[in-house]
């Protein structure tokens, strides 16, 4: 079964703190796409990055950074120096073929993470 | 500009009222899809269509149903309209369906529409 697990509901941090959230995900396919999506308290739900299975390569935008690691099913989500405006609730999702060969899109249950000034 | 539009932002209906919700995306994608997130932050896939085609239906009340009148709007329909049903509802979009309807690219989503059933 295809399942998203974000263990951390909330985190909070002090502005200029960095900070990591995390994923790990359950799927039987060989092929399959991770994604990380923010929201802000406006609502609206912003892509941040995907990246396939065959690709373990880290990736770095701005203060932005992800930690792929297949070996421990884990797609790891690093903010540095954090910013208020980063405030939001992160969510990780994994697509997958799907039993059915259907394309699924599951997401975690997101973690909130507030930046105190 | 938007990408992803819909119609309307808020919802206030009364229980066992027909509404729909309207979603457009001008990107081209040959995907569309619409989410559920309830209260507490848990998203959902409801449906996606593509080139037209129910590609993904879950286990959805058969009282929502979307219609496509053309590849570039997914509109939900929702029928007898009951509490639980409250929740904030969100259209997407991708582009790349590949083999077989699977699409990995990333979806793009619209602001979402916020229907509270009383």
């Amino acid at each position: 079964a295809q399942k998203v697990t974000q263990a951390q509901t909330e985190i909070s941090v002090v502005e200029k703190e960095d900070v990591t959230l995390d994923c790990v995900y359950e799927t039987r396919d060989t092929t399959y796409y991770l994604f990380w999506y923010k929201q802000p308290p406006s609502g609206e739900l912003v892509f941040l990055i995907r990246r396939n299975s065959f690709d373990e390569q880290n990736e770095i935008s701005g203060r932005y950074s992800w930690n792929f690691q297949k070996s421990t099913s884990s797609f790891n989500f690093t903010i540095t120096a954090s910013q208020v405006v980063d405030s939001a609730v992160y969510f990780c999702a994994l697509s997958d073929r799907g039993e059915t060969g259907a394309n699924n899109l599951f997401f975690g249950t997101g973690t909130r993470l507030t930046v105190i000034p | 500009d938007t990408a992803v539009s819909q119609t309307p932002k808020y919802l206030v209906t009364q229980m066992g009222n027909d509404k729909s919700i309207k979603c457009e995306q001008n990107l081209g994608h040959d995907t569309m899809y619409w989410y559920k997130q309830d209260s507490k932050k848990f998203l959902k896939i409801m449906f996606s269509y593509n080139n037209k085609e129910l590609i993904i239906n879950e286990t959805v009340p058969n009282r929502f149903s979307p219609k496509s009148p053309d590849k570039a709007h997914l509109n939900l329909h929702i029928n007898s309209l009951e509490l639980g049903d409250s929740a904030v509802y969100f259209c997407a979009s991708s582009q790349g369906t590949g083999l077989a309807g699977r699409s990995y690219n990333e979806q793009f989503f619209g602001p979402g529409t916020r229907l509270t059933v009383l």
